[in-house]
């Protein structure tokens, strides 16, 4: 069955860092998301992406957040000069258009950690 | 706009004993409605989805749910817990746009004493 994967899994950086995170969605899908979950906390919707360009945004993705879909098969979520409150777990998610569900399908994620 | 309340933040119940897990939702648009489980430091795993079709879904490990549109619920149950589904729950609605995202309950912890 198609899944969708993230890479790294984990990854550590120190504050004021960039990084990038990796996601390769399910090959036939149009639509694409991140996620964050903080520690303990729920999942929250950071941003979503369709056609090339952002459909839409949560208050958490400020300035310091952009997405980019490369080539044809990866999504990455990049942060630019990460803060100790991004540690979080972020989800990478895919979404086709073909009914009767729409439903999104989750990658593991990638737990990162800012020290 | 859409939200989630899920009620009680940690249940407690004996291994054998019914488990119901509370959801509540609004939405403005007719909505999917989605369970998950988390296992500690892991993923998001779809339990089940209600997607317009039958109003009872069955999903898996014995999990279902109920969509009550006139009570805005979609509560989770189980007739016999296991020490298996230990683990956290989360509820989620998205609408039934193509672009919809997921919005999420803040979670249950679900304890299984034996």
């Amino acid at each position: 069955e198609p899944e969708v994967t993230q890479t790294p899994s984990h990854q550590v950086t120190q504050m004021g860092q960039e990084v990038i995170l990796r996601c390769v969605p399910i090959s036939n899908h149009l639509y694409f998301y991140w996620y964050r979950q903080i520690l303990g906390q729920k999942v929250e919707f950071l941003v979503s992406f369709y056609n090339n360009e952002i459909s839409e945004k949560s208050e958490i993705f400020d300035d310091q957040f952009s997405v980019e879909r490369p080539d044809g098969s990866n999504f990455t979520l990049k942060i630019r000069s990460t803060k100790l409150e991004d540690s979080a777990m972020y989800f990478c998610a895919s979404k086709g258009n073909r009914q009767p569900t729409y439903e999104q399908y989750f990658g593991p994620g990638t737990r990162l950690t800012v020290t | 706009a859409q939200s989630v309340t899920q009620l009680g933040s940690h249940v407690s119940v004996s291994e054998g004993a019914l488990v119901l897990l509370r959801c509540n939702y609004s939405s403005s648009v007719p909505p999917y409605l989605f369970w998950y489980v988390q296992y500690p430091n892991q993923g998001l795993q779809l339990l089940l989805k209600y997607t317009s079709a039958a109003t009872l879904v069955k999903g898996i490990n014995g999990f279902e749910a109920e969509f009550k549109k006139s009570e805005t619920s979609f509560h989770l149950t189980k007739p016999s817990a296991h020490m298996s589904d230990a683990a956290e729950y989360f509820c989620a609605v998205s609408d039934n746009t193509n672009a919809g995202k997921s919005t999420f309950g803040d979670g249950t912890t679900l304890t299984v004493k034996p």
